[in-house]
């Protein structure tokens, strides 16, 4: 069965500063691999995914994320935040190639709170 | 192009009433999920519509929720009777294919 660690629910970052959200997942089929971020009190927006290709994806934001295979890493990095990028980040997997659903598999979520 | 709606946005119930929540999605969107999210949990797949089939419901919790789909168009998921342990937000999403998800705002469901 596949699941997606997030270990840190909260991540104080000061504005301007480089942050880095981890996720970790576990599957033993390939999959596609997803950011997502909510917004206060907005739906969940797509950020970036990987889904084939260039293992580096980024978004138009400024906000990028490596697939690594061996670590079974999907971990997003911006190398300066700004207030505006408080929200909450989810990291997400679904099945690839043929996967019965496509369903996403959610890790818990990260809360990124930008301190001026 | 209207996004996903999702009403009501919030819904505060007693224990044992019944609630229904809509999702209305993309047009032209074969495809509409439900997930929740339990407060502090992460999001879980609930189903997956195509079109006005069921495609997997493997994520539903148990017989007291019940998910429509009228038409392929807008769907429903009714929760009766409520519990507690049934509080979270409910997101629903559509897509055209497999990979394309547009999620709406969520109903935030409180059952007291």
């Amino acid at each position: 069965a596949q699941s997606v660690t997030q270990l840190d629910s909260q991540v104080p970052v000061f504005e301007e500063a480089p942050v880095e959200l981890r996720c970790n997942y576990s599957s033993s089929v390939s999959v596609y691999l997803f950011w997502y971020v909510q917004y206060p009190n907005q739906g969940l927006q797509l950020l970036l995914k990987y889904l084939s290709g260039s293992t580096l994806v980024k978004s138009i934001n400024g906000f990028e994320a490596e697939f690594n295979k061996s670590q079974t890493s999907f971990h997003l990095r911006k190398p300066s935040v700004h207030i505006s990028d408080t929200a909450e980040y989810f990291c997400a997997v679904s099945e690839g190639y043929g996967g019965a659903t496509n369903k996403l598999i959610f890790g818990t979520g990260t809360l990124l709170a930008i301190q001026p | 192009e209207a996004g996903v709606t999702q009403f009501p946005s919030h819904s505060v119930i007693e224990k044992g009433q019944t609630v229904t929540l809509r999702c209305d999605p993309i047009s032209g969107h074969d495809n509409l999920y439900w997930y929740r999210r339990v407060m502090g949990k992460e999001i879980k797949f609930l189903l997956h519509f195509v079109k006005e089939s069921k495609q997997d419901e493997s994520g539903m919790p148990n017989n007291r929720f019940l998910a429509e789909r009228t038409g392929g168009t807008y769907s429903t998921l009714k929760v009766q009777p409520a519990e507690l342990e049934d509080s979270g937000v409910y997101f629903c999403a559509s897509s055209p294919a497999n990979y394309g998800y547009t999620f709406g705002s969520g109903t935030r469901l409180t059952v007291v």
